[in-house]
């Protein structure tokens, strides 16, 4: 089954606590992307990668880190995560040549920041 | 990214009644797509528009991208409570950073 999977759901974690959040594909996809959606401010792009080794930042890249080293993952890593980055994360992927095709979305992320 | 203006950002209709999210541009977009999110849930692909005019329908659903490709429009015709969910357009603009709409959240009455 086609899918984009991403662990954990939820995440309850401590101001400055370094984190990963994974995000992997079977769909041998080029592009994949990090998206956070808070409340009234809808989805909004993190960081997103054309493909292996090639990644470009977002509307807000800044707390984040991300890593392309395989085709099918793509995790987002907090070092220092603080209580502003408390947000709902999807992970997607799509095919990609002059633009973006249909992108896939895993089932969230949950952060808590405390 | 692309900005685009989704307006309304809410509607409440009652079940059976017709519904229209739009979707505007100050600038030619080269497609937009339309995604449905369900509450709790994460978005999914429903459309993407290309050409200029272009008009395509999905059942109950009517999409339409302007003549000078700076709009777009979702209609829903005979709205049901399974169409309730968040409606995000996203820009294509020949740039692989993409800005989703902020969205028009959809509530049906039965």
């Amino acid at each position: 089954e086609a899918q984009v999977t991403q662990n954990p759901r939820y995440l309850i974690t401590v101001t400055g606590k370094k984190l990963t959040v994974t995000c992997s594909q079977n769909m041998n996809h080029e592009y994949m992307s990090w998206y956070r959606q808070d409340p009234g401010l809808g989805l909004r792009q993190i960081y997103y990668s054309m493909n292996v080794e090639v990644t470009d930042k977002g509307d807000v890249p800044e707390g984040y880190k991300v890593s392309r080293k395989e085709k099918r993952n793509f995790p987002l890593i907090l070092e220092s995560p603080s209580p502003n980055q408390t947000s709902l994360y999807f992970c997607a992927s799509s095919l990609a040549g002059t633009t973006i095709y249909e992108q896939y979305f895993g089932p969230g992320t949950r952060l808590t920041v405390t | 990214g692309q900005q685009v203006m989704q307006i309304p950002q809410y509607q409440h209709v009652q079940e059976g009644e017709d519904f229209t999210t739009y979707c505007n541009s100050s600038t030619t977009l080269s497609n937009i797509q339309w995604y449905k999110q369900r509450p709790g849930g994460h978005p999914v692909f429903l459309i993407q528009l290309v050409k200029s005019g272009e008009v395509k329908k999905q059942k109950r659903l009517t999409f339409q991208f302007g003549e000078a490709k700076k709009n777009s429009s979702l209609h829903i015709t005979a709205t049901q409570t399974t169409d309730v969910g968040t409606y995000f357009c996203v820009p294509g603009a020949g740039s692989y950073q993409l800005t989703f709409g902020k969205g028009t959240k959809l509530s049906v009455i039965p």
